[in-house]
Formats: C-alpha cells, sequence, structure tokens
C-alpha cells in the first residue's frame, strides 16, 4: 500500500519562498514506472497541475506553464521523498496543495494522493 | 489553457443515475484517452474512480463508470446512495506542453 505523507509550513510570506515535503512509503521515488506529481487546489482556480519528477534512468521534470519560471520539483537526496518549491509566492499561491503518484508509465492519472497542505501566502 | 468545462453542480435522489460532462478541445479530451475522475470529500484526499476514460480501479463500485464522445468525456453515477455526495472532477492529458488540465468541478448533492 503506497502512503505520501506531506509536511511543510502553512504560512508563507509574500515574496518567500514556499517549501513542502512528500515522503513516500511503499514505492520508491526512483521507481522506472512511477512519477511524482503536486498539485494544488484554491476556489478561486479549482485544481490545478503544477508538475512532476520522474526517473528513467536519469531525472526528468515538466512543470506548468503557469508557474514554470518559478517552481523546482526534486527527488529526495537521502530519503525517499520528493519536494516542492515555488519561489516568489504572492496571495494568489494561497491553496491546498497535494502530492501525487502517476503510478504507471505515460498513464497521467492519480492513484495515490497525498492529505493536503493548507498555504496561505500573508504578511 | 483554460481548465475543462464541467457544470458546477448536479443533484439526484437515491437510486438514480446521474451524469457529470466534462468538456474539453480537440487539444485535449479530443485527443486523448487519457480522462480520469476523481471524487473529493472535503478534508480528505481526492480518490480515483476512473481512468484511461472507462477503466475503473479495483475497489471501485462498478456504479461508477466513464464514457467520452468527441471532445466531451463524462461520468455516469447509477444507483446513486448518500455515501456518493462528493465533488467531483475530471483531468485529461492535453499534450507536452500544457500537460494536465482539471475540470472545474461539479458539487453532487444526493436529495
Amino acid at each position: 500500500q503506497v502512503q505520501l505523507q506531506q509536511s511543510g509550513p502553512g504560512l508563507v510570506k509574500p515574496s518567500q519562498t514556499l517549501s513542502l515535503t512528500c515522503a513516500i512509503s511503499g514505492d520508491s521515488v526512483s521507481s522506472d514506472s512511477a512519477a511524482w506529481h503536486w498539485i494544488r487546489q484554491s476556489p478561486s482556480r479549482g485544481l490545478e497541475w503544477l508538475g512532476r519528477t520522474y526517473y528513467r534512468s536519469k531525472w526528468y521534470n515538466n512543470y506548468a506553464v503557469s508557474v514554470k519560471s518559478r517552481i523546482t520539483i526534486n527527488p529526495g537526496t537521502s530519503r525517499n521523498q520528493f519536494s516542492l518549491q515555488l519561489n516568489s509566492v504572492t496571495p494568489e499561491d494561497t491553496a491546498l496543495y497535494y502530492c501525487a503518484r502517476e503510478g504507471a508509465r505515460l498513464t497521467y492519472y492519480f492513484d495515490y494522493w497525498g492529505q493536503g497542505t493548507l498555504v496561505t501566502v500573508s504578511s | 489553457q483554460s481548465a475543462l468545462t464541467q457544470p458546477a453542480s448536479v443533484s439526484g435522489s437515491p437510486g438514480q443515475s446521474i451524469t457529470i460532462s466534462c468538456t474539453g478541445t480537440s487539444s485535449d479530451v479530443g485527443s486523448y484517452n487519457l480522462v480520469s475522475w476523481y471524487q473529493h470529500h472535503p478534508g480528505k484526499a481526492p480518490k480515483l474512480m476512473i481512468y484511461e476514460v472507462s477503466k475503473r480501479p479495483s475497489g471501485v463500485s462498478n456504479r461508477f463508470s466513464g464514457s467520452k464522445s468527441g471532445s466531451t468525456a463524462s461520468l455516469t453515477i447509477s444507483g446513486l446512495q448518500a455515501e456518493d455526495e462528493a465533488d467531483y472532477y475530471c483531468c485529461s492529458y492535453a499534450g507536452s506542453t500544457t500537460f494536465l488540465l482539471f475540470g472545474g468541478g461539479t458539487k453532487l448533492t444526493v436529495l
């Protein structure tokens, strides 16, 4: 059974960096079939896909155009996890953030989700 | 690229069937059989209900079914039960630039 456990601060100041981590159990971040995604939900934007990281002999990323200049998703270096960093945040980045697994290659659906982290951008 | 279009709300009585539509374009829903549907109870993680247009994950009731015609995908729930009351979201692959799009969500009310 795959489990995704999110952690990170719930309050970030404007212009600073939002950082969240998703710890994986029951699978490996370096799986050669899975991909690891971040998705957010806000009242104004609904569900919004942010990006993903995956390993196929080397690490790859894909990012949403809307956040491409500000986002980094990295696999964990020593732990079975992956992280989200979103730079230069504004109140528009206030949302419920989820990590999720795409369980098989080129399937583009999410079979496991984290519990969600509410992040508020406010001074 | 805009989100996929879903009705804001649908409702039905216990035992009835309802259908939620998800309208995209020829660049997303119309081009790929990579539409998925998620059930979301507030405060809980979304749950995968349908993938690749019409496939059901293990453990999901066969009361849930999916289909697609042109650029519109649909989720049908038959034999409505009170526990089906939730928000439902569609999602589609949209090519290597836009990548993934979600619908705006549909609130299902079981009367």
